[in-house]
């Protein structure tokens, strides 16, 4: 059974360093894996998609990687701002006909002025 | 584009009552549609799956005779929450894929059972 820790469960910086965001999981057969933020009361935005192949991608500020083999994939924010101020939640979607996606529990984060 | 939309947006209700959320994908036909759930301070847990015209496959643990999903075309899915009670107080959150590999989230419905 596939299953999705994120560490650590919160974080508050202050404005203008950069951070990582961890996301681990324990099946590396997947097709995807996805990060989401999301604002208090809120949906899901979609920040960044890695296909399995791909090692990395990168949006802005963001950059996200994937190593599959141990099952591990951060997200990295640098120069962050306020407005950054949310949860973050990684996503895997599964390798066989069903392609759901399992979330770990997020990441709420704070950038203090 | 790949807009869903979900209403409402809040809604409180009594204990015993039934309570309906729709899904609706606005711009885009929606082959498959996913229900999920989140408690405060947790992960969004897949609740069922529907296929339009088709019924619903749900998850392990979810009781299909009280979480009524209806997707009965290619842009409109339902959720109905039947006698509800405290327990089910929380977030439903909605997704519409024109595809399987990519799933487009809706705003969140807020439940609050009194």
């Amino acid at each position: 059974k596939q299953e999705v820790t994120q560490i650590p469960a919160a974080l508050s910086v202050p404005e203008g360093e950069n951070l990582v965001l961890n996301c681990s999981f324990t099946d590396s057969a997947i097709y995807n894996l996805q990060w989401f933020r999301q604002d208090p009361g809120k949906g899901l935005t979609s920040l960044l998609l890695i296909q399995s192949s791909q090692r990395e991608q990168t949006s802005g500020r963001l950059n996200a990687s994937l190593d599959k083999s141990s099952g591990r994939s951060t997200l990295y924010i640098a120069a962050s701002q306020p407005g950054d101020s949310a949860t973050y939640l990684c996503a895997v979607r599964r390798k066989d006909s069903s392609y759901k996606l399992i979330f770990g529990s997020g990441t709420r984060l704070l950038v203090r002025p | 584009g790949a807009v869903v939309s979900q209403h409402p947006s809040r809604v409180i209700c009594k204990s015993g009552t039934s309570v309906k959320i729709e899904c609706r994908s606005l711009d885009f036909q929606a082959t498959t549609m996913f229900w999920y759930r989140q408690f405060p301070k947790q992960s969004l847990m897949l609740m069922a799956t529907s296929n339009e015209g088709s019924k619903a496959t749900y998850e392990q643990g979810v009781e299909k005779d009280k979480f009524l999903i209806n997707h009965a075309s290619l842009t409109l899915s339902t959720l109905t929450v039947t006698s509800a009670h405290p327990e089910d107080s929380s977030f439903y959150i909605c997704s519409a894929s024109i595809e399987v590999k990519t799933q487009y989230f809706g705003p969140g419905t807020r439940l609050l059972v009194l």
